[in-house]
């Protein structure tokens, strides 16, 4: 079956990075694009980027761009999130999400990982 | 602030029928691109609950279904069960410049 298992929960202090992963299973991984998507305490969902696992191509929101940085490595079928330069307003739960539905727009986030909360504090 | 609108809460009794709303613009929703919409249980993650017109994962019963007009699109439950009380977040996609996917605030659905 379709898993996406995210790393460990993270204690940041500002200015620090964050190297969020996330390794796919029981799927073609070159086949479907792979999302970011974070939530903070008691808030909403927030789109932060995506990489297609074929070419390694991203498109990140215009919110992150410059502080975030989505890579994957193929041969252990895992994603990669990292954000830099964290303030304490990054603290969040942050998510994979696998887009299931090839050529669809918006995606559908069919499957999601386990998410993985950060937490930037002095 | 989400770029979609959704109530912050809605309740209903077992049984009953109950719509949340999700309004977006017309750089989103009423440039025709389809909602999605996903379920939450506080402390887990999001899952999908219905995508495009009224398509269901596998094991979503058919008590759940989209509607969309213009720049708005809702959620209707019914034969409201206890088990339907969660968050709910409708999802679009938005063509201002770097926007992309968007998301709706999320709504507290409450079973009396």
């Amino acid at each position: 079956q379709v898993q996406l298992v995210q790393s460990g929960a993270e204690v940041k202090k500002p200015g620090a990075s964050v190297k969020v992963s996330c390794k796919a299973s029981g799927y073609t991984f070159s086949t479907y694009y792979i999302h970011w998507v974070r939530q903070a305490p008691g808030q909403g969902l927030e789109w932060m980027g995506i990489i297609s696992p074929d070419n390694g191509r991203t498109t990140y929101a215009q919110k992150f761009q410059g502080r975030v940085t989505v890579t994957r490595d193929t041969s252990t079928t895992t994603v990669y999130m990292e954000l830099s330069s964290l303030r304490s307003d990054d603290t969040a739960v942050y998510y994979c999400a696998r887009d299931g539905v090839m050529g669809a727009t918006p995606a559908v986030f069919d499957h999601w990982g386990q998410g993985t909360l950060v937490s930037v504090s002095s | 602030q989400s770029v979609l609108t959704q109530p912050p809460s809605v309740s209903g009794a077992p049984g009953q029928r109950v719509t949340i709303s999700c309004t977006g613009r017309s750089s989103n929703i009423g440039s025709g691109f389809d909602v999605h919409w996903y379920r939450q249980v506080p402390g887990q993650a999001p899952k999908l609950l219905i995508f495009g017109n009224n398509n269901r994962p596998s094991g979503v019963p058919d008590r759940f279904s989209v509607s969309k007009s213009g720049t708005s699109a809702s959620l209707a439950i019914t034969g409201l069960q206890a088990e339907d009380e969660a968050d709910y977040y409708c999802q679009s996609y938005d063509t201002s410049l770097s926007i992309g996917v968007v998301f709706g605030g999320g709504t507290k659905l409450t079973v009396l």
